[in-house]
Formats: C-alpha cells, sequence, structure tokens
C-alpha cells in the first residue's frame, strides 16, 4: 500500500516569490492535514481538507492556501514568501480521526 | 501556556530501563489522544491512540490517560538504543482531525 506521497522533497525559492506543494494521500482516505515543522515553533497545524472542504484552519496569515481535489490529492500554497517561511512542511493523511500517516515532508528554504 | 505541554529533554534511560515521557494538556474537551515518534531527518510516525481514561497497551509501549489531570503518559519498557527519538504527544479536541502537537521530548537511550 503506498504511503502519503509529498513532492517536491526540498524547494529553494526567493522571498516575494510563491509556491505550491503537493500531497497525495493514501488511497481512500478523505482527511488530508498539513503543518510546518520548524525547530523553533514544532509542529503546527496549518489546515485540514476533508471531502474538498476546509474543514480546520490553523492561525496562520492569509499568504497560505490549500484545496483539495476529488480524488482527495492536495495542494498547499504559499504567496509572498518570506524568510520565516523556511520549515518542513508535512501532510497527513487519516481515515480515521487522529490516526495520521504523515508523508517524508517538503523542506522549503527561502533565501 | 501551551495548549500541549512536554519537557523537552534529553530524557537518558540506560539500555532495558522504562523510559516515561509525560504531556499535559489545556482543553477539558479534548477527545483523543496520540504519541507519534520522529526520528531525527524523518517524518512523525503514529506509535500509540489512546481515547478513555486507563491504560493502552501495544508491545513495549503503554500509553495512559487521565481526563481529571489532563495528562497523558507513555511508558516504553525494555528500552532500545533504536528507541532513541523525539516523542510527540498530540490531542484531538475538535470535530475535524485537527491535531495539537506538544513540544516532544528527546529520549536517549544508552547501551
Amino acid at each position: 500500500k503506498a504511503g502519503v506521497t509529498q513532492t517536491p522533497r526540498y524547494l529553494i525559492k526567493t522571498r516575494g516569490q510563491q509556491v505550491t506543494l503537493s500531497c497525495s494521500p493514501i488511497s481512500g482516505h478523505r482527511s488530508v492535514s498539513w503543518y510546518q515543522q520548524t525547530p523553533g515553533q514544532g509542529l503546527q497545524f496549518l489546515f485540514e481538507y476533508f471531502s474538498e472542504t476546509q474543514r480546520n484552519k490553523g492561525n496562520f496569515p492569509g499568504r497560505f492556501s490549500g484545496r483539495q481535489f476529488s480524488n482527495s490529492r492536495s495542494e498547499m500554497n504559499v504567496s509572498t514568501l518570506e524568510l520565516g517561511d523556511s520549515a518542513l512542511y508535512l501532510c497527513a493523511s487519516s481515515a480515521t480521526k487522529g490516526g495520521y500517516t504523515f508523508g517524508s515532508g517538503t523542506r522549503l528554504t527561502v533565501v | 501556556q501551551k495548549e500541549v505541554e512536554q519537557n523537552s529533554g534529553p530524557l537518558s534511560v540506560p539500555e532495558g530501563a522504562i523510559a516515561s515521557l509525560n504531556c499535559t494538556y489545556s482543553d477539558r474537551g479534548s477527545q483523543s489522544f496520540f504519541w507519534y515518534r520522529q526520528y531525527s531527518g524523518k517524518s512523525p510516525e503514529l506509535i500509540m491512540s489512546i481515547y478513555s481514561n486507563g491504560d493502552q497497551e501495544d508491545g513495549r509501549f503503554t500509553a495512559q490517560l487521565n481526563k481529571a489531570s489532563q495528562y497523558v503518559s507513555l511508558l516504553i519498557r525494555d528500552s532500545q538504543p533504536s528507541d532513541s527519538a523525539t516523542y510527540l504527544c498530540a490531542v484531538n479536541k475538535n470535530a475535524g482531525n485537527m491535531l495539537t502537537f506538544g513540544g516532544g521530548t528527546r529520549l536517549m537511550v544508552k547501551p
């Protein structure tokens, strides 16, 4: 059974640019959540999608957005990148409440 | 006060000993509780889930929940060097699938 697939694995962007990250959940999982992980702040919740609808949203600025497609694949977008957006972005899928399986993450570096 | 608190460690235990990791949470409405293990450079991996007061055992791992004290713990029996990792406590407090994570406890098991 394939796991959660995140692409790309690594990304280097310049301040002010925008970036789109992709996540393919485990087949059959309808819930996809996104987290930002940094050494200082730990794992912080960005948003959760379920059946193409945003069900929960964390405390991040509007520059962070996401969406989910009918096949449950999800994307997140960060516009007008700032140096502080450098982080590991993790996608997690779940068939049940809380039983997340995380992807390998996308490491974003903003220079 | 953080919503989910953990001692950052490191917690150092000798091989074969019991490692005890603790977590407190602030929202009494929290419903589900999870422990994730994260090796350096890897993504978090779910190791235990617990939903009601008491103990939940799986192999060498035991999760304990005390909702009155708002306290969750993880015991690792017969600790092995391969258990050396950061252990993340996570709490689900709403109807969706949003998890709030603690900052993690770094466990070091010395041979």
